[in-house]
């Protein structure tokens, strides 16, 4: 199957930091999603990327599809972007339809 | 709408119990998945429907596991004879590809086998 790798695997940050966090996958995709999951465990759909940029507020994100790999931004970080961030793919031309996460990125902002 | 709800919450039960879990998608999402997440881990695909046909079944969903979507609406997913190493986070999430390709997650049913 398609491997998903994010790195890095931790990441602490002081208040009002930025951030670049990435995803490498293994193969052409035609969907690609970044999801942050909050110290609940709620997943929350932050961007479908699987091509360009794409901005919303603090965050962005772009995904050079020709080379694999997809970026995730995050400016002015607050405390409550605390949590993992998990980058998934859907492989391209498979004949499936789901998503393959990867081990995400843990993010700790101190205040 | 209120978005993928998931019930119960939280579940523990004894080792060879039987479990039942529902999700009721967002109710114009023709697709709905279940996922599984351990701790550490992403989550991992077990399922998927596309209104009420299961499209497709992961490895990881053993014969003990079974999934159902009968009207196309709400769907449940129950385990038979449980064993430890099924405690984990089931999460469902919801999408209408027509629309927008995004998922949209549950806050999941957290399963401990005792």
């Amino acid at each position: 199957g398609i491997q998903v790798e994010q790195s890095p695997p931790d990441l602490i940050l002081q208040e009002g930091a930025n951030s670049t966090l990435r995803c490498n996958f293994s193969d052409s995709v035609n969907n690609l999603q970044w999801f942050h999951q909050n110290p609940w465990g709620q997943l929350i759909n932050l961007f479908y990327i699987p091509s360009g940029t794409k901005q919303n507020g603090r965050l962005s994100a772009t995904t050079v599809a020709t080379e694999r790999y997809s970026l995730l931004y995050i400016s002015s970080s607050q405390t409550t972007d605390s949590g993992v961030y998990f980058c998934a793919v859907e492989r391209e031309n498979f004949g499936n339809e789901k998503l393959t996460f990867g081990t995400g990125t843990r993010l700790t902002i101190i205040p | 709408d209120t978005g993928v709800s998931q019930d119960p919450r939280h579940k523990i039960t004894k080792r060879g119990q039987n479990v039942t879990f529902r999700c009721d998608p967002i109710s114009e999402h023709n697709r709905l998945y279940w996922y599984r997440q351990t701790l550490g881990q992403g989550p991992e695909f077990l399922t998927y429907f596309q209104n009420e046909a299961q499209l497709e079944k992961s490895r990881l969903l053993s014969d003990r596991f079974s999934a159902e979507r009968p009207k196309g609406s709400f769907s449940t997913l129950e385990i038979q004879r449980t064993e430890q190493g099924d405690s984990a986070m089931y999460l469902c999430a919801s999408s209408f590809p027509a629309v927008d390709y995004g998922y949209t997650f549950g806050s999941g049913t957290r399963l401990t086998v005792v």
